[in-house]
């Protein structure tokens, strides 16, 4: 089955700088790769997805980047502000053949 | 409903007993999905439900786990014989063939 890893755990960013967050997956036959933001005792939003076909989004101050070949996509978010603060899932999926497999969380936390 | 709906928001349950979690999807969707979130930890994956086809039951963790689905709408999540272990929020989605999750609130259950 599909594995997703994620790193780092914890970011911790002054407000305005860029945050990256990582993930890597292992199974070739996946082709959606979403991002979701879960603020603390809330359910988990989507914020941007990408899919297979595609190598990069950008959805305002959100970006994501998908290298197939290296089996990893990467979560960017510029200008970071203080509601940014939250933790963020990546996964990664077959869409309609199986669920999706989620990354640890990465919980950012941003200074103002 | 608007969104997907989840009963109870919170169970506390005797260890050895046992307790249904229930799911009301968005209407129309014909994908299912429960997750389990340990608290701080990231999202398990138990059970996968799409249209008529066969459950991908991969991820329940025990036989002490079921679920079922009533088409494409209702789905129920039991848990026999309740460990300390269990305690966890239990999160459902559901989403159109291939398309974004929606999260529910989530069961929270504590298991004494």
């Amino acid at each position: 089955g599909e594995n997703v890893e994620q790193h780092p755990s914890t970011l911790s960013v002054q407000e305005g700088d860029s945050a990256v967050i990582k993930c890597t997956y292992s199974d070739s036959a996946s082709n959606y790769f979403p991002w979701y933001k879960q603020e603390l005792g809330k359910r988990p939003q989507l914020i941007i997805d990408i899919r297979s076909n595609v190598g990069e989004k950008k959805d305002q101050r959100i970006a994501v980047t998908l290298n197939k070949t290296a089996k990893h996509f990467s979560l960017h978010i510029t200008e970071t502000q203080p509601e940014d603060s939250a933790v963020y899932f990546c996964a990664a999926g077959d869409t309609g053949r199986r669920a999706l497999t989620f990354g640890s969380g990465t919980r950012l936390q941003v200074q103002p | 409903g608007a969104g997907v709906s989840q009963s109870p928001s919170n169970k506390v349950t005797e260890k050895g007993k046992d307790v249904e979690l229930r799911c009301d999807p968005i209407s129309g969707h014909t994908a299912l999905y429960w997750y389990r979130q340990r608290l701080g930890q990231g999202l398990e994956f138990l059970i996968y439900f799409q249209g008529n086809s066969a459950p991908d039951k991969s991820g329940l963790p025990s036989d002490r786990f079921s679920a079922e689905r009533t088409g494409e709408s209702v789905s129920t999540l039991t848990i026999q014989r309740t460990q300390q272990e269990d305690s966890a929020v239990y999160l459902c989605a559901s989403s159109l063939f291939a398309g974004e999750l929606f999260f529910g609130e989530g069961s929270r259950l504590t298991v004494l």
